[in-house]
């Protein structure tokens, strides 16, 4: 059983596209993260939201408590964005459960 | 600048072997954990630790085993390595409802 549902697995898309990723989950959860990884790399953490919207540069993230979904935008991507992009959601304050991710390539 | 430092990048051993993978964060956080990545499955959790001394089992625990003398310190132990168990391991730690942050991976071939 997964608690936690990416869309799209894949994604390619041209330089400058707007890009969104979606996460649902399944649980009542006290955060949620967007974390980034490229290849060959550790991840790092982009966002950690509760609630509402985040906005960090050219990536967006949202949540909806109520519909149990999140997702992570990117305006103007660009190659330097192709990327894996994984969601996790927390639940009791230190259990995290991660989607499988979403790779992302962009193509200039 | 907050770091998660894993001992090793890479590491090649023999089945049968012991093996030991250090993690060591600075930032005071009481949570520490250790996954495996794999293709596909994405992040598993193998043990996590909320305090010194105490660890609870994640998913897949089997073939491993945790020490947290430390705060700062959390080591996983493959007592006798095998060759499902190439993989690459991640650490991690947060405050409870805290940002995570990993360390760089332990890249682990088991010939």
């Amino acid at each position: 059983k997964n608690e936690v549902e990416q869309s799209p697995q894949n994604l390619t898309a041209q330089e400058g596209e707007f890009i969104t990723i979606n996460c649902s989950y399944s649980v009542g959860i006290s955060a949620l993260h967007w974390l980034q990884q490229h290849p060959g790399g550790g991840i790092v953490s982009l966002f950690m939201l509760s609630s509402g919207k985040k906005k960090h540069g050219r990536l967006i993230a949202t949540i909806n408590i109520q519909e149990k979904h999140s997702s992570l935008h990117i305006t103007a991507s660009h190659p330097r964005d192709s990327a894996v992009y994984i969601c996790a959601v927390v639940i009791g304050g230190n259990q995290f459960y991660f989607g499988t991710g979403t790779s992302l390539t962009v193509i200039p | 600048d907050v770091k998660v430092t894993q001992s090793s990048r890479y590491l090649v051993k023999r089945t049968g072997e012991k093996v030991f993978l250090e993690c060591v964060q600075d930032m005071d956080h009481e949570n520490m954990f250790w996954y495996r990545q794999d293709p596909g499955l994405g992040l598993r959790l193998i043990y996590f630790s909320y305090d010194v001394k105490m660890k609870e089992k994640g998913d897949i625990p089997e073939g491993y085993s945790v020490s947290r003398e430390k705060k700062e310190r959390f080591s996983l132990i493959l007592e006798s390595a095998s060759t499902n168990q190439t993989s690459m391991y991640l650490c991690a730690s947060s405050l409870t409802i805290g940002e995570l942050f990993f360390g760089e991976g332990s890249r682990l071939t088991v010939l």
